[in-house]
């Protein structure tokens, strides 16, 4: 069962606008979680994360938001560009604290010009 | 240069062939991970390994093996592939488990 859930395969803006990706999660012992985003023909590369004791955490255009009662967090990209074009993982770090993480499904995102 | 490779970036194999995927890391990280993406299952961990030595499955082990005799490689050799196994391979590594992996830029592997 995907303990981690990215529902929308894809997210199309426009240059200068907000995106807005989201994640899911069923496990309550969760409490460290990152984004990564990934160009075509390279590895996933580390974006951001959040500590569960946290609720917001922001880097430059980059933030995400954590809500622990809905087990839901959010990547917003203010103001997006078209070099943000690429797909993002949500990730949550596996609580046995064996460094492992579970991914969700993924979100290719489009920015227009 | 530091950091994390993997080779072959292509392979093609047929049917029923052993295939061995590399990973080679300079840092001297003690973690190390393999995982594969496939098209609407993300990234799903195969096997990982905390240590020289140390090895333990992930989600979907199965037709694959790994060792680590030495802390900076992390091979994964496909036994007997099958072409469910064509996928995107990605080794990844840390040096503490609190700390976001480094992955490599992956081995496309096509098997007929």
């Amino acid at each position: 069962d995907q303990q981690v859930k990215q529902n929308s395969p894809s997210l199309s803006v426009q240059e200068g606008r907000i995106s807005i990706l989201n994640c899911d999660y069923t496990n309550s012992m969760f409490d460290y979680f990152l984004w990564y985003k990934k160009y075509p023909a390279e590895g996933p590369t580390f974006l951001i994360s959040i500590s569960s004791i946290k609720d917001k955490n922001e880097d430059g255009r980059f933030t995400v938001f954590l809500n622990k009662s809905a087990k839901h967090l959010s990547l917003h990209i203010v103001p997006s560009q078209p070099g943000d074009s690429a797909v993002y993982f949500c990730a949550a770090s596996d609580p046995s604290n064996t460094g492992k993480l579970i991914f969700g499904q993924g979100t290719t995102l489009q920015v227009k010009p | 240069d530091a950091g994390i490779t993997q080779s072959p970036r292509y392979k093609i194999t047929e049917t029923g062939r052993q295939v061995t995927l590399m990973c080679h890391q300079t840092w001297s990280h003690s973690y190390m991970f393999w995982y594969r993406q496939d098209l609407g299952h993300g990234l799903r961990l195969i096997y990982y390994s905390a240590a020289a030595d140390i090895t333990d499955k992930g989600e979907v082990p199965d037709g694959y093996v790994v060792s680590r005799s030495k802390t900076e490689n992390f091979p994964l050799t496909l036994e007997s592939a099958t072409r469910s196994q064509t996928s995107v391979y990605f080794c990844a590594t840390t040096g503490d488990y609190n700390s976001p992996l480094h992955f490599g830029n992956g081995t496309r592997l096509t098997v007929t």
